[in-house]
């Protein structure tokens, strides 16, 4: 069983901090990474994907991939009270009959605090 | 107009009811998927189709029945609705094979469903 491990929230961040969510996952051959930010009773929705190791930026959002380790992780910068969401992890193993289904961790909920 | 729909979007029924939900996309995309959402167990994938032909289970597909009527159409059937299956479900398209080919998900808005 492929798995997907979000770090244990609620995760509750001032305004204009930064919000660190973090994700480990179990397959070492998995090829992409995604971020998804889902509002209450909402779908969810693409914030950020990342395939290669390193740092991915954009805006406030920022998306690390750490293969060897099996880690990616979200921070984003500047919270705000609009952030304030669940954040799931996505992992697809890219391999055969797989290819393109993504694994989604159980979600980090973030309440950022005026 | 959402580009993937689903309906209905909020659904109560009885224990051993048949209950078809049904899902659209206007996306084009070949790959189609059902989800399931509990509160802290994230989504789960029930079937997924990469093509009209192509249908397979997901890891929760027990109970659970899909039909690919079309490159559009992606319908989830539950024979005999049990009170474990409330929940909220997606449907979700997949850029895979398309030019952008980015493996994002697009969800549809969701079907609330409730098992009496």
């Amino acid at each position: 069983q492929k798995e997907v491990e979000q770090n244990s929230g609620p995760l509750s961040v001032p305004e204009g901090a930064i919000a660190s969510l973090n994700c480990t996952y179990s397959d070492r051959g998995s090829q992409s990474f995604f971020w998804y930010r889902q509002y209450s009773g909402k779908s969810p929705e693409l914030i950020m994907f990342i395939y290669s190791n390193g740092d991915k930026e954009d805006g406030r959002f920022t998306a690390q991939l750490n293969k060897a380790s099996q880690y990616v992780s979200l921070l984003i910068r500047d919270s705000q009270p609009s952030d304030s969401a669940t954040y799931l992890c996505a992992v697809n193993d890219g391999r055969g009959t797989s290819y393109g289904k993504l694994t989604f961790g159980q979600g980090t909920i973030l309440t950022v605090h005026p | 107009d959402a580009d993937v729909t689903q309906t209905p979007r909020n659904r109560i029924t009885k224990t051993g009811k048949r209950i078809m939900l049904e899902c659209s996309q206007t996306k084009g995309h070949d790959r189609m998927y059902w989800y399931r959402q509990d509160p802290g167990l994230g989504l789960r994938l029930i079937y997924y189709s990469f093509d009209v032909k192509d249908i397979n289970k997901g890891e929760i597909s027990d109970g659970y029945s899909v039909s690919r009527q079309a490159q559009a159409k992606f319908s989830l059937s539950l024979e005999s609705a049990i009170p474990n299956q409330t929940a909220l479900y997606f449907c979700a398209t997949s850029d895979w094979g398309t030019p952008a080919n980015t493996g994002e998900l697009f969800f549809g808005e969701g079907s609330r469903l409730t098992v009496l």
